[in-house]
């Protein structure tokens, strides 16, 4: 089972749409968790980091599930410029001893 | 907001030839990080650095090496470019977390 893993899709939505992506990790002991956003061709860059309560930005949701060892990000009201591929990434240990164990992302495309 | 600068957004090299990557920071970031993202493979650590003349090895080091010489800056050197090592490479910084990126620098090796 790999570390971190995702759907690559992609995942094809019209605009207004609502769409949610899972992500799962095998390590229980998992420190912190993020959302990145990468654009084509460019660097990723934070979306939005994770909290054990759930937590909300504006349109998107990021919810994590210790129990069953997956985060999950909701993006509510798709828009054209959400069309990104998506990385899920997770802190493995605890202090400088720590490792980020990176997704190989989902792809979104929303549509016109 | 983090300022990481890579030297170069595209870069064309031969086979054979030292390649040096630089990365530049603005934020006195103690940890910078080198990634090389590659197709269905995802980022990949290379090389990290916790502190000026520290360098840890990250997953694939083979081919690597690294200099720490000053806090704002953290190079990445390909002894001698190969084929193989034709990819993306994104430099990383942080303070506690989450991690920034510069905007990277697409590197073929001929």
């Amino acid at each position: 089972r790999k570390e971190v893993e995702q759907d690559p899709g992609p995942f094809n939505v019209p605009e207004g749409a609502t769409v949610a992506f899972n992500c799962t990790y095998s390590n229980s002991a998992s420190q912190s968790f993020f959302w990145y956003r990468q654009d084509c061709r460019k660097e990723p860059k934070l979306l939005m980091s994770v909290y054990s309560s759930g937590n909300e930005d504006g349109r998107f949701t990021a919810q994590l599930n210790r129990a069953s060892q997956y985060i999950s990000l909701l993006i509510r009201d798709s828009k054209l410029s959400d069309s990104a591929t998506y990385l899920c990434v997770v802190n493995d240990r605890a202090g400088n001893n720590r490792k980020l164990i990176w997704g190989l992302g989902t792809s979104l495309a929303v549509n016109p | 907001d983090v300022k990481v600068t890579q030297s170069s957004r595209y870069l064309v090299k031969r086979t054979g030839e030292k390649v040096f990557l630089e990365c530049v920071q603005d934020m006195d970031h103690e940890n910078m990080f080198w990634y090389r993202q590659d197709p269905g493979l995802g980022l990949r650590l290379i090389y990290f650095s916790y502190d000026v003349k520290m360098k840890e090895k990250g997953d694939i080091p083979e081919g690597y090496s690294v200099s720490r010489e000053k806090k704002e800056r953290f190079s990445l050197i390909l002894e001698s470019a190969s084929t193989n090592q034709t990819s993306m490479y994104l430099c990383a910084t942080e303070q506690g977390q989450p991690q920034h990126f510069g905007d990277g620098t697409r590197l073929s090796i001929l």
